[in-house]
């Protein structure tokens, strides 16, 4: 199957700062690609849907000055979480789809984030 | 009403055991259903799309009931390593293709 690649897989921050994930697809060209976060025994949550050279459509309730995303080719997309707070620990994950009618999503590893 | 509704679980099996999972989607536009299997901190990965016609693979039996919203994974034989937590996931029609996960019902299977 094809394969996406999130990197890095852990993060521990200090409150303040910015956080950089990202996201590739390394054998297919992902014509779209989504950011999920998650916490502890929930469900995965769409934070947005991301399609090379345009803006990320955000989902209702998330800021979209505060977690970044750029999708400048067809195999990375990053999301930045900006001036990380505590309440922003959480679990980042990203999956692309090259598109079809079998709309199948492939996901990365995701990005286990604590911030201090 | 979530759009994705799951049993929580747990449900714990003895190995070999059979174990149903139920999930109910409110949209009735959804498009496409999947189960994904997700293990603790990890990535969920697709497990089987679900179809009308319903289909099996291997020990794995999915229904789909569109008139009543309704799916069903069916488990036999379960073994250890099918402990997992499993999401029910639709989609709705429309461009994006944005899937809408379930929280999960969560296995445990012992010896």
């Amino acid at each position: 199957g094809a394969v996406v690649s999130q990197h890095p897989s852990r993060v521990i921050c200090k409150s303040g700062t910015s956080v950089k994930i990202e996201c590739r697809s390394l054998d297919f060209q992902a014509t779209t690609m989504f950011w999920y976060r998650q916490f502890p025994k929930q469900s995965l949550m769409l934070m947005a849907t991301s399609n090379e050279g345009s803006k990320a459509t955000y989902e209702q309730g998330v800021e979209k000055d505060k977690f970044l995303i750029n999708h400048a080719s067809l195999t990375l997309s990053t999301l930045t979480v900006t001036s990380a707070h505590p309440e922003d620990s959480s679990f980042y994950i990203c999956s692309a789809t090259s598109g079809g009618a079998k709309n199948i999503q492939y996901f990365g590893a995701g990005t286990r984030l604590s911030v201090l | 009403r979530k759009e994705v509704e799951q049993d929580p679980g747990p449900f714990n099996v003895p190995e070999g055991a059979t174990v149903a999972f139920n999930c109910t989607y409110s949209n009735s536009a959804s498009q496409s259903f999947f189960w994904y299997r997700q293990d603790c901190r990890k990535e969920p990965k697709l497990l089987m799309s679900v179809y009308s016609s319903g289909n099996e693979d291997g020990r794995f039996t999915a229904q789909l009931n569109r008139a009543s919203q309704y799916i069903s994974l069916l488990i036999r034989d379960s073994k250890l390593s099918d402990s997992a937590t499993y999401l029910c996931v639709v989609t709705l029609s429309g461009g994006y293709n944005k899937l809408i996960f379930g929280a999960g019902t969560r296995l445990a299977v012992h010896p």
